[in-house]
């Protein structure tokens, strides 16, 4: 499978602990975003990464909030000490520079 | 404000029947992209189309076709006979290039259609 895949799928934990997500983009797609859902809603906008590099956080992206892109690959999305208001669907996209959109499957994190 | 406005909340419509989704956007740029997605019950986004905003012609894709016009800022996408696995909730998104945000998409509140038999 070539596509944008990402992990876990599902993740439900406690208030309070830490998660990790990753992301591993279509090879060679230097570009890469995070966004979150949550019920009812379109997609948001967190972060976006050009290569290794983060270039913009939405106000979003509380300080409970960190992303990274080692080496420009595959991208990990952790939050700290989870809020109830965490619980959402984290997708991944990427593109190889242009406007193209080709999104993973999603971590959908419910916190109890 | 929102730039990607999708009046329709949700549309049920019986099997066979034409059903339009309506997309209105905000952007003051002249170069930009617009987006439609499906997103059914598993919760992927599966792409259905890009326009960029220097494209008006309509496209036409099997049962589904696009009116891209600027002169309204609308882009509205048909289904044409829907059937019952065109039953998804569906986005239009809006693209401004940014060297910051590079080509960030910016989501409507998406339409949930329903086609029942």
């Amino acid at each position: 499978d070539t596509g944008v895949s990402q992990d876990p799928r599902h993740k439900i934990t406690k208030r309070g602990q830490n998660v990790t997500f990753r992301c591993d983009p279509i090879s060679e797609h230097n570009r890469l975003y995070w966004y979150r859902q949550t019920l009812g809603q379109g997609p948001e906008f967190l972060t976006y990464f050009q290569n290794e590099a983060q270039l913009e956080k939405s106000r979003l992206l509380s300080d409970r909030f960190s992303a990274e892109r080692p080496k420009g690959s595959f991208s990990t999305l952790e939050i700290q000490r989870t809020e109830q208001g965490d619980s959402a669907m984290y997708l991944c996209a990427s593109s190889p520079g242009g406007a193209s959109g080709f999104f993973g499957p999603g971590t959908r994190l419910t916190v109890l | 404000a929102q730039k990607v406005t999708q009046a329709q909340t949700e549309i049920s419509v019986v099997e066979k029947e034409d059903v339009t989704l309506d997309c209105v956007y905000e952007t003051r740029d002249t170069t930009y992209y617009l987006f439609w997605y499906k997103q059914p019950p598993s919760g992927e986004l599966v792409f259905l189309i890009r326009r960029n905003s220097f494209d008006e012609q309509n496209e036409i894709s099997g049962r589904y076709s696009w009116n891209f016009q600027k002169s309204t800022s609308s882009f509205n996408f048909t289904i044409t006979a829907s059937q019952v696995v065109d039953s998804a909730v569906y986005f239009c998104a809006l693209s401004e290039p940014s060297p910051n945000s590079g080509y960030a998409l910016n989501f409507g509140k998406g339409t949930s259609l329903l086609v029942t038999p």
